[in-house]
């Protein structure tokens, strides 16, 4: 997998958008950006995922650089319940389909 | 409701008392997965099945046994458990390995070995 590269924590206002970032800058033309969260202890959530178009769906909207060695994941209102943490993660063609979680971004939703 | 059922949620049990975590599908996905979590080392891939019979090594697949019968099912076999293996468990299941689709993942097995 591209590795990727996030900020370990992030703070947001409920109510507010929350604006995530991710780093890839070895991503290959072909390899799309994927976007999971996991709420404490239960299985990871899908969110989104993008190519190089941005994306929008009931979740969140994907914002992928003109370069593609950047991505943000954004949550327009960030509620309570969005209190996770979330991965960006870039799957290579090898890798079978098994997803490399890193670290992930901490995000704290504070009322 | 499209989701992977896994049971149970959480097991205790004994060294080298052998054990099956069930996985079920009902999106008749192609593709599933077995991952286990622990602290500092995120998730990591045990097996994987690309479709009935198909199965292959993830990145620990040591000390596991996984089975694909049938598309729906794909089972976690723990022949001779050992404290090591207590973790947290996810199954995962996808249309398919070439689709883009997210993966879809239970709500986990939460195993302990003593």
């Amino acid at each position: 997998d591209a590795k990727t590269t996030q900020p370990p924590s992030m703070d947001c206002a409920e109510g507010r958008a929350a604006n995530l970032p991710c780093n890839h800058s070895t991503i290959s033309g072909n390899e799309y950006v994927y976007w999971y969260r996991q709420i404490h202890s239960q299985g990871p959530q899908y969110i989104i995922h993008g190519l190089k178009n941005n994306e929008t769906n009931e979740m969140a909207s994907l914002i992928i650089t003109e370069d593609r060695k950047s991505s943000t994941l954004i949550l327009p209102h960030a509620t309570l319940r969005d209190t996770a943490v979330y991965y960006c993660i870039v799957p290579s063609g090898g890798s079978q389909g098994n997803l490399i979680f890193g670290k992930g971004t901490k995000l704290s939703v504070k009322p | 409701e499209a989701q992977v059922t896994q049971n149970p949620r959480y097991l205790i049990t004994v060294t080298g008392k052998k054990l099956t975590v069930t996985c079920s599908q009902n999106m008749n996905h192609e593709y599933m997965s077995w991952y286990r979590q622990d602290p500092g080392l995120g998730l990591r891939q045990i097996y994987y099945s690309m479709n009935v019979e198909v199965t292959d090594k993830g990145d620990v697949p040591e000390g596991y046994k996984v089975s694909r019968k049938e598309k729906r099912n794909f089972p976690l076999i723990l022949e001779s458990p050992s404290p090591n293996q207590t973790s947290l468990y996810f199954c995962a299941s996808r249309v398919s390995l070439a689709s883009r689709g997210g993966y879809t993942f239970g709500s986990g097995t939460r195993l302990t070995v003593v």
